[in-house]
């Protein structure tokens, strides 16, 4: 297994389109997560797994979002109707069910310009 | 509310000098706390971590931290820094009490100069 790994790196799109990203995770990770992060600050929280159930979502997944892992395994992330402020890389993330293994490995993105 | 602060945007150091990245935490219930690294157009990438057990905790190319309960930080250090190490770096934390998201800091920019 070669790690987390997203799909495309790179999205340009125009402002109303709806786009959809795809993460693989690592493979025996039961949790998987998707953040934000815009230029010169950290990673913002979106929403998580555990299998395929989404435990949790952030304030800022606005009703435009989504995100999926239908068989526990890949997950996708759709924004409908994109606007602007939606530019920002994407990143995906897997960590193990286990308490003491807690750390998150982490795709290299998806970099969304809505233009 | 579980957060992260890293008061410094931006951290300089002579290599070979002893570096000192500063974060402190707000969490209900035992925190688990990390460091992460990012290098530009690479991925974020964890350091080390603390978890229970010895407050100075040792992780990957050389750096540590140290936890303090009472001041509730958990500095990064290294004794000798090099050119290599500029990049971004980002605290975080989970909560035990709930969930097991990760939140970060604001993240801060190393420089280390020759």
């Amino acid at each position: 297994d070669t790690g987390v790994s997203q799909n495309p790196r790179h999205k340009i799109t125009k402002r109303g389109q709806n786009v959809t990203f795809r993460c693989d995770p690592i493979s025996e990770h039961n949790r998987l997560y998707w953040y934000r992060q815009t230029l010169g600050q950290g990673p913002e929280f979106l929403t998580y797994f555990q299998n395929e159930a989404q435990l949790e979502k952030s304030r800022l997944l606005s009703d435009r979002f989504s995100a999926e892992r239908p068989k526990g395994s890949f997950s996708t992330l759709e924004i409908q109707r994109t606007e602007q402020g939606d530019s920002a890389m994407y990143l995906c993330a897997s960590s193990p069910q286990d308490l003491m293994n807690t750390e998150a490995f982490f795709g290299q993105g998806t970099r969304l310009t809505v233009v | 509310a579980q957060s992260v602060a890293q008061p410094e945007d931006q951290v300089n150091v002579a290599e070979g000098n002893p570096l000192t990245v500063k974060c402190t935490y707000s969490v209900s219930g035992n925190p688990y706390l990390f460091w992460y690294v990012q290098y530009p157009n690479r991925g974020l990438q964890f350091l080390l971590k603390y978890i229970t057990g010895d407050n100075l905790v040792k992780g990957s190319y050389g750096f540590e931290a140290e936890f303090n309960k009472s001041q509730t930080s958990f500095h990064l250090k290294k004794p000798s820094a090099l050119v290599s190490d500029s990049a971004l770096y980002f605290c975080a934390v989970i909560s035990n009490t709930g969930g097991f998201k990760t939140i970060f800091g604001a993240g801060t920019r190393l420089f280390v100069k020759a």
